[in-house]
């Protein structure tokens, strides 16, 4: 285990709401990166932060946004859920940007 | 546009076989590949190569990395059904992972 937790395991919700996923990065990581995993696809880079600052971005639209904590744990906010965004969110942390990335467990949410 | 491409896309062997798994990849500002074994959720590590020709080795599993042609392999010797698993290969550039499809192996007893 690589002790990246992220909460919670599984999530159901329907077109339109909120949801909110949290991960907690490797005691002394100062990086968490977030990604995307449709069914039987590699990971998508959503974005990163580094010392609660974003550090870069990808090809995801403005309602999914985040945020870093001084802790250096960080959350994954996705506005007004559309059916695809249905995927298991992985949250990734390192030492510091270019370094190994470890992940966590993930979040499988589901959108009805 | 970045793009990391896996193949094959699936294998099916016997425990004892050796495989080859085969990773080509187009990244900007280019600086390492990386190797992840997904079993059920997380992706594990499992290398990190950033210089050619230098082979890394972890037990039965080996990778090495040709930045000219631009592609990395993994190599699992003697497999075991714990092997089974998709296996993700990522290209990393300044602040991201860009992930291939990864390949699904399946070992057989």
């Amino acid at each position: 285990e690589t002790g990246v937790t992220q909460s919670p395991t599984h999530l159901i919700k329907t077109r339109g709401q909120q949801v909110t996923l949290r991960c907690s990065s490797q005691s002394g990581h100062n990086t968490v990166s977030w990604y995307q995993q449709a069914l039987g696809q590699g990971p998508q880079f959503i974005f990163q932060y580094y010392r609660e600052e974003e550090n870069g971005r990808g090809n995801f639209p403005p309602r999914f946004s985040g945020l870093q904590f001084p802790n250096y744990s960080s959350e994954l906010n996705v506005n007004a859920l559309e059916l695809d965004d249905s995927a298991l969110y992985l949250c990734a942390s390192s030492l510091s940007a270019p370094d190994t990335q470890y992940f966590g467990p993930g979040t499988r949410l589901t959108v009805l | 546009e970045d793009k990391v491409v896996q193949s094959p896309l699936s294998l099916v062997v016997h425990e004892g076989d050796t495989v080859t798994l085969n990773c080509s990849y187009e990244v900007t500002n280019f600086r390492s590949l990386l190797w992840y074994k997904q079993e059920k959720k997380a992706p594990t590590f499992l290398f990190m190569l950033t210089s050619s020709g230098i082979e890394k080795k972890s037990g039965r599993l080996s990778s090495i990395l040709d930045k000219k042609e631009l592609f990395s392999i993994l190599n699992i010797t003697a497999t075991q059904t714990g092997d089974s698993a998709i296996y993700l290969c990522a290209g990393y550039n300044t602040d991201k992972l860009i992930f291939g499809t990864g390949t699904r192996l399946q070992v057989f007893p």
